[in-house]
């Protein structure tokens, strides 16, 4: 079974350019979940949908990020404009098929830097 | 607020070694995560424990929890090189799967 997928890896920008994110989920999980990672700390959740409805986005910066979950499936994270302290791993996760547990399963991350 | 709080944040250790990474939080919760990140590398999941005294092992790791003392722990037995990551502990606040991390410990284990 394919795991979370994202892309991509790494993303270098200068300050002020736009930059987008993509993550595919585990085929068959109903929630999804973009975290930021700094360096040394732990993920901070962004926001989370289920299905496409994003049921918690309290944490997400919204003058300048924004998120879609078109048709409950693919997401896409973007930030403009970007500034230097955007610089982090963001993460994506799902979950869905174990009803309690409800573990997250996490994609290897998008390494963002801004110049 | 919720806040969990791990400690040590860093631990360096001989293989064969016995040790045990502590995780506090400051609210009641049901679910507690372990997860084991390598450097470069994304999260992966270790235990999952959803009720006071529960304790899963696998391998060399066993993880308990304690939701009286609102503490878990993540002991190591028998260290070997391969165990060498960082653990992050994860709970889940207010029971709606929004998890709010600890800092990480950071294990390096020599051979």
């Amino acid at each position: 079974e394919a795991g979370v997928v994202q892309s991509p890896r790494y993303k270098i920008i200068e300050k002020k350019q736009p930059v987008a994110f993509w993550c595919n989920p585990i085929s068959g999980h109903n929630t999804l979940y973009w975290y930021r990672q700094n360096l040394g700390q732990g993920p901070e959740l962004l926001i989370r949908y289920e299905n496409e409805e994003a049921v918690d986005d309290s944490q997400l910066p919204k003058d300048r990020f924004s998120a879609e979950r078109l048709k409950g499936v693919d997401s896409t994270l973007k930030i403009q404009p970007a500034e230097l302290g955007d610089s982090a791993v963001y993460l994506c996760a799902s979950s869905g098929t174990t009803a309690w547990t409800d573990t997250q399963y996490f994609g290897p991350g998008t390494r963002l830097t801004v110049l | 607020e919720l806040k969990v709080e791990q400690n040590p944040l860093f631990l360096s250790m001989q293989e064969g070694k016995n040790y045990t990474i502590y995780c506090n939080y400051s609210t009641t919760s049901d679910r507690l995560y372990w997860y084991r990140q390598d450097p470069g590398k994304s999260l992966e999941s270790l235990f999952v424990l959803l009720s006071n005294g529960a304790v899963k092992q696998e391998g060399r790791l066993m993880a308990s929890l304690d939701t009286k003392a609102r503490l878990s722990t993540l002991h190591i037995t028998a260290a070997v090189h391969d165990l060498s990551a960082t653990y992050f502990c994860a709970v889940d606040k207010d029971s709606n799967y929004q998890l709010i991390w600890g800092a990480g410990t950071k294990l390096i284990i020599k051979p």
